[in-house]
């Protein structure tokens, strides 16, 4: 088993419609979650982070983070073809005094027009 | 605030060279680590270095190698190239004040091709 799955996609949405990221995630003591966005041939950049159980809004975008199932989630509201890119769910701990981010392989988006 | 650098951004070596990437983080802060990232197996965690002490490596061969310096700057260098070596370089640097697991923020990377 993955420590952070994804589902590699691509996840096809038309414009305008809400799109949903999901992320698993293995560890029980993860303590922070985040979704970053990476263009093709760009590096990753991080849209939220979300670090308690519930629902955490930025924008068009809401974090939805259940610990007890070890899931957490991405919505992208109002999908524009400008959010087509990967996504990437990242799963963090404090381990022996260091961080240990772990990555999911990503899930591509595409936004239909 | 000025972000994540690295340096080179594009390099093309042969099989059997080595190379040596650079990285500048955030101003204050004091976590950098570096990944490896390939179309098929994602991004790989390389290593972590925190006030120049490398802290947490991961599942790569001898021949990735790092260290940090007194003003957080960090660099690794890769020894007797590969092809499979072929790559995009992503530093990311944190905060991490106090232990608390904290956001990574990522520099532009540098894509490594191998010949």
């Amino acid at each position: 088993q993955k420590e952070v799955e994804q589902n590699s996609g691509p996840l096809s949405v038309p414009e305008g419609a809400i799109a949903s990221l999901n992320c698993t995630y293995s560890d029980r003591g993860s303590q922070s979650f985040f979704w970053y966005r990476q263009y093709s041939g760009k590096s990753p950049e991080l849209i939220m982070s979300i670090y308690s159980n519930g629902d955490k809004e930025d924008g068009r975008f809401t974090a939805q983070l259940n610990k007890a199932s070890q899931y957490v989630s991405l919505l992208i509201r109002d999908s524009q073809p400008s959010d087509s890119a990967t996504y990437l769910c990242a799963v963090s701990r404090n381990s022996g005094g260091y961080q240990k981010v772990t990555f999911g392989t990503g899930t591509k988006l595409q936004v239909i027009p | 605030k000025a972000g994540v650098t690295q340096t080179p951004r594009y390099l093309i070596k042969t099989r059997g060279q080595q190379v040596t990437l650079s990285c500048s983080p955030i101003s204050g802060h004091r976590s950098v680590s570096w990944y490896q990232q390939t179309p098929g197996q994602g991004l790989q965690f390389l290593f972590e270095y925190f006030s120049e002490t490398q802290r947490n490596k991961g599942n790569f061969p001898g021949r990735f190698s790092g260290r940090q310096f007194s003003n957080s700057r960090s660099e690794m260098n890769v020894s007797t190239l590969e092809l499979g070596d072929s790559a995009l370089y992503l530093c990311a640097s944190s905060l991490l004040a106090g232990g608390v697991p904290d956001t990574q923020y990522f520099g532009p990377g540098t894509r490594l091709t191998v010949l």
